[in-house]
Order: structure tokens, then sequence, then C-alpha cells
């Protein structure tokens, strides 16, 4: 299974913008992005997903370079509430594929 | 969480008791998976059902645990024979058929053996 390296913790403060990198070397041909967040105590939620280039939703941005060995999570002006642990992950193409986690990065937002 | 319920939320078990914890998928989700979370780390992969199949249970122990999800109801996650090295928080996820195929995870289950 492809690994994944991301920084174990990053702090910010309100209204910032944070960019969490992931690193993925040997990302496979069918791999999708996924970043997860999860707070304590309870289960992670679904952020956003790409293949290749730039992805935005409501929540967050996901760039993707051409070689797609890494990938960042953008996350605008964030508030305390987006105090968590960030888990970027690879995913197979099809339903079967579990998910891998490794240890994430806690985000920490400071007032 | 698009709607995963799993139940009890926490389940206190004596070592050698059974514990059962349950998931319920959001209708049309007929993928259930289940991990396992011990403190400070992250989730780890237990097994992928879809509905009356074991599809793969590569992440569950061979003893004492096992996993099903029948045609009608819940998937069910067993642990027999309890020990404390069993607690942690168990996390269902549920996705459907066709990919990229995003999880969508439960609250947990906190089990605690005393």
């Amino acid at each position: 299974l492809a690994k994944t390296t991301q920084p174990i913790s990053m702090d910010s403060y309100e209204g910032q913008e944070v960019n969490i990198t992931c690193s993925h070397n040997n990302i496979a041909t069918n791999d999708y992005i996924t970043w997860y967040q999860q707070f304590p105590s309870q289960g992670p939620r679904f952020i956003i997903q790409g293949y290749k280039t730039k992805v935005t939703n409501e929540v967050a941005s996901l760039f993707i370079p051409a070689d797609r060995k890494s990938s960042t999570l953008s996350l605008p002006r964030v508030s305390l509430s987006d105090t968590a642990v960030y888990y970027c992950l690879l995913r197979g193409h099809n339903a079967g594929n579990m998910l891998t986690f490794g240890g994430g990065t806690r985000l920490m937002v400071k007032p | 969480n698009a709607g995963v319920m799993q139940n009890p939320r926490h389940l206190v078990r004596r070592r050698g008791q059974e514990a059962r914890l349950r998931c319920s998928p959001m209708k049309g989700h007929s993928h259930v998976y289940w991990y396992r979370q011990l403190p400070e780390e992250g989730l780890k992969f237990m097994v992928y059902l879809q509905k009356e199949n074991i599809i793969d249970e590569s992440g569950m122990p061979k003893e004492r645990f096992s996993a099903e999800f029948p045609k009608e109801g819940p998937s069910i996650l067993r642990i027999q024979q309890v020990v404390r090295g069993d607690s942690a928080a168990y996390f269902c996820a549920a996705g459907v058929a066709g990919g990229p195929v995003v999880q969508f995870f439960g609250p947990g289950t906190r089990l605690t053996v005393l």
C-alpha cells in the first residue's frame, strides 16, 4: 500500500489560511487522494477528494501537482472549531479498497 | 456523517464477556467497513462486508472476532471473550458501489473492558 507522510502537528491562529502538505511518492495510477477530519470522540468526516490539479468545495481546497507525489489541503480562514486531526489517505478506485490511516496532522487553532 | 448509525455509543464489558457492536448504514449504502482506533492512533482497517458477504477480513484478528452484514438489519461486529486490549473505539463506515467511493463514518462505539 502506498504510504503517506504528513506533519505530526501544526499550530495556527484564527482567521489564517492553513496549508497541510502530504507526501505520497509511491502513489499508484488509480489512487485518489482523500482527506478526512476527526474531532475527539467522533468518527472521521470526509473533507475532500481529488485525483489531479485542483479541487475546491465549500470547506477546503486540494492542490495536486502534475506528478501527484504530494498534495496540499488548504483551509481558508480557520476558526477554533477547525482544531482537529487531519488525515491524508490514498485509496483505489474500487469500492473494496479500505482506507489506510496514518497518524494524521493535529491542527491546533489558537485565538 | 451521512446518517451512519452505530450503537451502543459506549459499551463496558468485563473480561471474558461478549461485546456486540452494531452499525446501520444509510439506505443504499451496501458496503460496510469496520475500523478500530486505539488512543492517539489512526484508524486500522478490520473488515469489509457487503450484504451477506465478507469481502475482506484481512485486518481482523483470527480469533474471538467476527462480523456479519445480513440481508436485513445492521452489520454486527462481535467480540467474544473480551480482553483489556480490546478496549478501543470501533468505527463503522459505509459506502456505495462504484468509485471513487467515499466512505462515510459513524460516530463510533467506545468499548471499555474492565
